[in-house]
């Protein structure tokens, strides 16, 4: 199974401010045939199912604010709030499809500073 | 919309054999351009994908849990049902059903990520 670990384990951040999250892959998710990195980004908040952010590393859900960017090819992986507002309270985890089984990270705890 | 609901009971006993069903709406589940998956999760814990069924039949399993779980599907009833046998402690967790986004690339379907999701149904394994 291709494990995925995500830094840091909890963050704090101010109002208005930015977050990085970081996931990175025990192997690359980067199929070299079509250019894709099939790495997808979900935000939970308590009590909440994952909601899909972001899919193929990059590409923005229909409806997710702007605010959410996600980047990174191969290995390593960046989800970017640019300016955090108080409904980002939430826990967030990257997901590979690489290959089956699709796998999480262990989540990264999001909150206000 | 598409939603998904979970249901079934939420308590079971050890060895016992867990049994849920996902009742989609707002979309049929025979659409082949989707995949649909049962995902868990313990108690402050990262998710545990369990495995999926393709609308065809076909399905895939974690391998972890693939020598317990059954995961089946009815059309006609627009559901897809989950069923894990010999049941402990460590599967109490919150059971999700998902659709999982198929991709196509060279005449192939591969699955993708989850875009709808059920709310979960917190299953508890205890005597």
């Amino acid at each position: 199974d291709i494990v995925m670990t995500q830094s840091p384990d909890s963050l704090a951040v101010s109002l208005g401010e930015r977050a990085t999250i970081n996931c990175k892959s025990s192997e690359s998710v980067l199929y070299s045939s079509n250019n894709k990195n099939y790495l997808a980004w979900y935000q939970q908040k308590a009590g909440q199912p994952p909601k899909l952010l972001i899919y193929w590393a990059s590409s923005r859900e229909s409806g997710v604010p702007d605010r959410f960017s996600g980047s990174g090819s191969g290995t390593d992986f960046t989800l970017t709030i640019s300016s955090l507002q108080a409904e980002d309270v939430a826990v967030y985890y990257c997901q590979q499809y690489f290959s089956t089984p699709p796998t999480f990270g262990q989540g990264t705890k999001l909150e206000i500073k | 919309q598409v939603q998904l609901q979970e249901s079934g009971p939420g308590l079971v006993k050890p060895s016992q054999t867990l049994s849920l069903t996902c009742t989609v709406s707002g979309g049929s589940i025979s659409s082949g351009s989707y995949y649909w998956s049962w995902i868990r999760q313990p108690a402050g814990k990262e998710l545990e994908w369990i495995g999926r069924i393709y609308t065809s039949g076909g399905t895939n399993f974690n391998p972890s849990l693939k020598s317990r779980v059954t995961i089946s599907v009815d059309t006609s009833k627009n559901q897809f049902s989950l069923k894990l046998n010999s049941v402990t402690a460590a599967d109490t967790a919150v059971y999700y059903c998902a659709r999982e986004i198929q991709y196509y690339y060279e005449s192939s379907g591969y699955a993708t990520s989850f875009d709808y999701w059920g709310q979960g149904t917190l299953v508890t394994v205890s005597s």
